[in-house]
């Protein structure tokens, strides 16, 4: 099944901002949003944000999710060496009625 | 504590079969519908199966469609993954996961995962 689509990779300086985009279409991005989760190398993932772009108890405020259109945001301020990690979106898509994730962001922290 | 712990991976050969399970614990397990989610190695994240809170809608990716069946046994705490006709792209790490009670809003449990190895 065709994904969404996310950049491979995103720099950063420590203490800087990163945006990670996650582009879709209305059958699933679009109407339904986009959840977000975070890797760490050898580790499961683990959710940062709901598709409705509230945060898991636990989830720093450094993470915020957003949306508009068919592409959904996460946004991660004053980056740290732990935000090193990869980035997958995740959306439900009702016309294959399938979860569908993007191919992952990898997220380096200079 | 809220957990899910999966187990059955192993080495098969192509063409064999696999059964794993994920037991889970700290939650209502009827409530929530259950994905599984593998990961070939050095790969991204690929959905396989989701099943809702009474096995009354299931779905599967592409390309495991006839090929794995998912199932619960919710008065044991249990996902299973039958996956037979194993191929060599389905060596993986396979993961379950836990869905929000709010459908579809995002896989907010997980488990470790247990590794499929396909090869002869």
């Amino acid at each position: 099944q065709a994904g969404l689509t996310q950049p491979p990779s995103v720099s950063k300086d420590l203490r800087q901002t990163a945006t990670l985009t996650c582009t879709g279409n209305s059958n699933n991005v679009g109407n339904q949003g986009a959840a977000w989760l975070q890797q760490h190398q050898g580790h499961p993932p683990k959710l940062l944000s709901y598709r409705n772009n509230k945060r898991p108890s636990g989830i720093s405020e450094r993470f915020s999710a957003s949306k508009s259109g068919d592409t959904a945001s996460l946004t991660i301020t004053g980056l740290q060496p732990e935000d090193e990690a990869d980035y997958y979106c995740s959306a439900w898509d009702t016309s294959r009625s399938a979860w569908v994730f993007g191919g992952g962001t990898k997220l380096t922290v200079l | 504590d809220v957990q899910l712990v999966e187990s059955g991976g192993g080495l098969v050969p192509p063409g064999g079969s696999l059964r794993l399970s994920c037991t889970a614990s700290g939650f209502t397990f009827n409530s929530h519908s259950m994905n599984w989610v593998r990961q070939a190695p050095g790969k991204g994240l690929e959905w396989v199966s989701s099943i809702d809170g009474t096995s009354g809608y299931i779905y599967y990716g592409d390309s495991v469609r006839g090929r794995f069946t998912v199932s619960r046994d919710n008065p044991k705490n249990s996902l299973y993954l039958q996956l037979n006709s194993l191929r060599a792209d389905d060596t993986a790490v396979y993961y379950c996961a836990r869905e929000d009670v709010n459908w579809a809003y995002g896989m907010d449990v997980w488990g470790q995962g247990t590794t499929v190895t396909v090869s002869s």
